[in-house]
């Protein structure tokens, strides 16, 4: 069964510091996987997807399919980055996906 | 561009009686819509996905008489929970899969549904 998994509920670092969020999916396949961001008041919006390989906003993430793992990093976090994120995973061409529990990360200053 | 506009934002119903929520892409067409279920502080449930012209495919566990979905046109699907109790009060969550843009995901801003 495919399932993603956020161990973090919570995550609050300081402004500057490097942040991680933390996701790990299980998946037989070759998943395609993302992440999402909602900030406060608004609707949930793509971050970034790792087919693209780009960086948004300063986060990247790397598939790791040894551990099948898909962490968000930044180096110098903002306190602008502070909202709800979650990892998704669906299918390689179809379009639903499974969510993790999210993230909600707080930047403090 | 590339906007999904839900509405309402808000609906308080009776129980028993049936609610609808519109889900619209206002400047794409999609072909494919995806209602999504979240209960507080948990993540988004697929409920079904819909697709324009076809009935909808639905998630095990989500009943199919209890929530209808209709997807008449490319930029419109409904969602409509029949005969509500308060345990169907729940923020729905629809998405949109825009296909020229590399069947990119767009989300609506949700709809709460209480039932009273």
């Amino acid at each position: 069964a495919q399932r993603v998994t956020q161990p973090e509920k919570l995550l609050s670092v300081f402004k500057g510091a490097p942040v991680e969020l933390k996701c790990n999916y299980s998946y037989s396949g070759s998943p395609e996987l993302f992440w999402y961001v909602q900030y406060s008041r608004q609707r949930l919006q793509l971050l970034l997807r790792h087919i693209s390989r780009e960086s948004i906003k300063g986060f990247t993430a790397d598939l790791n399919k040894g551990e099948t793992s898909f962490h968000l990093k930044k180096p110098f976090a903002q306190e602008e980055d502070s909202a709800m994120y979650y990892c998704a995973l669906s299918h390689q061409g179809a379009q639903k996906l499974v969510f993790g529990q999210g993230t909600r990360l707080t930047i403090n200053p | 561009g590339a906007v999904v506009s839900q509405h309402p934002s808000r609906v308080i119903c009776k129980s028993g009686t049936s609610v609808k929520i519109e889900c619209r892409s206002l400047d794409f067409q999609a072909t494919t819509m995806f209602w999504y279920r979240q209960f507080p502080k948990q993540s988004l449930m697929l409920m079904a996905t819909s697709n324009e012209g076809s009935k909808a495919t639905y998630e095990q566990g989500v009943e199919k008489d209890k929530f209808l979905i209709n997807h008449a046109s490319l930029t419109l699907s409904t969602l409509t929970v029949t005969s509500a109790h308060p345990e169907d009060s729940s923020f729905y969550i629809c998405s949109a899969s825009y296909r020229d843009r590399g069947n990119t995901i767009y989300f609506g801003e949700g709809s709460w549904l209480t039932v009273v």
